[in-house]
């Protein structure tokens, strides 16, 4: 069964790094994926579709902060000099015929 | 550039039916499949299913089978969410999204509506 598992919750400092993590469900570990962004009150942004080699497409206008990276079936995000309006929910994506699922989100605390 | 306008917010009864209606714009409407998104309250994204805006076919999440219907109008470039015998657990922002694939494949949604809530109650 495809399954995206994300931690719950995440944070990190104002101007600090942090790498987000979206696990493939074994059998599926070749899978791309795509990331969004829900800031508090907004509706989802696409920020990027990431391949399991690691490249990645980036949606319009998503800052040079934001990059993606893959190791066998973990997908990450990596936001870096984190701005308080990174402070939101992160979602995965992914797809197989004829079905879309998403992970569970992770919620991004800005300290 | 690429817009998707949703129309606006419904209060329905428990039992009724709802369609909410997403108009595209800034690209050729039938080139690319559009997903219809939803988040109830407090909740994370569920996927409700897909509909091609060419030739108009569909593929709908096992959750949703029998209980909703996508359609399109090509002439105007929007597409349509029916949902019907509608409960409380139905309350949620429901969102169009357009995928990112060009031509007959589908999978990473690039652009989203700005959504619209649905509102079930007696």
């Amino acid at each position: 069964q495809l399954v995206l598992t994300q931690s719950p919750s995440a944070s990190a400092s104002l101007g600090a790094s942090v790498k987000l993590t979206c696990t493939l469900s074994s059998g599926h570990t070749n899978y791309a994926i795509a990331w969004h962004q829900q800031q508090p009150e907004k509706g989802p942004r696409f920020l990027m579709k990431l391949n399991s080699d690691g490249s990645h497409n980036k949606g319009v206008e998503i800052p040079d902060r934001f990059s993606g990276s893959s190791s066998g079936a973990e997908r990450y995000l990596t936001i870096s000099s984190l701005q308080s309006e990174d402070e939101a929910d992160y979602y995965c994506q992914t797809w197989s015929t004829g079905i879309v699922i998403f992970g569970g989100g992770t919620k991004l605390t800005v300290l | 550039q690429v817009q998707l306008v949703q129309s606006g917010a419904e209060v329905k009864k428990p039992g009724a039916s709802v369609k909410v209606s997403c108009k595209a714009s800034g690209y050729t409407f039938t080139s690319y499949y559009m997903h219809w998104v939803r988040q109830a309250p407090g909740q994370g994204l569920e996927w409700m299913g897909i509909i091609n805006p060419s030739g108009g076919s569909s593929t709908y999440a096992q959750n949703f089978q029998g209980r909703v219907t996508m359609t399109r109008d090509t002439s105007t470039g929007t597409v349509y969410l029916e949902m019907s015998r509608l409960r409380s657990e139905d309350t949620a922002v429901y969102y169009c999204a357009r995928d990112s694939a060009q031509g007959g494949t589908w999978g990473s949604v690039g652009y989203w509506g700005q959504g619209t809530l649905v509102t079930v109650s007696s």
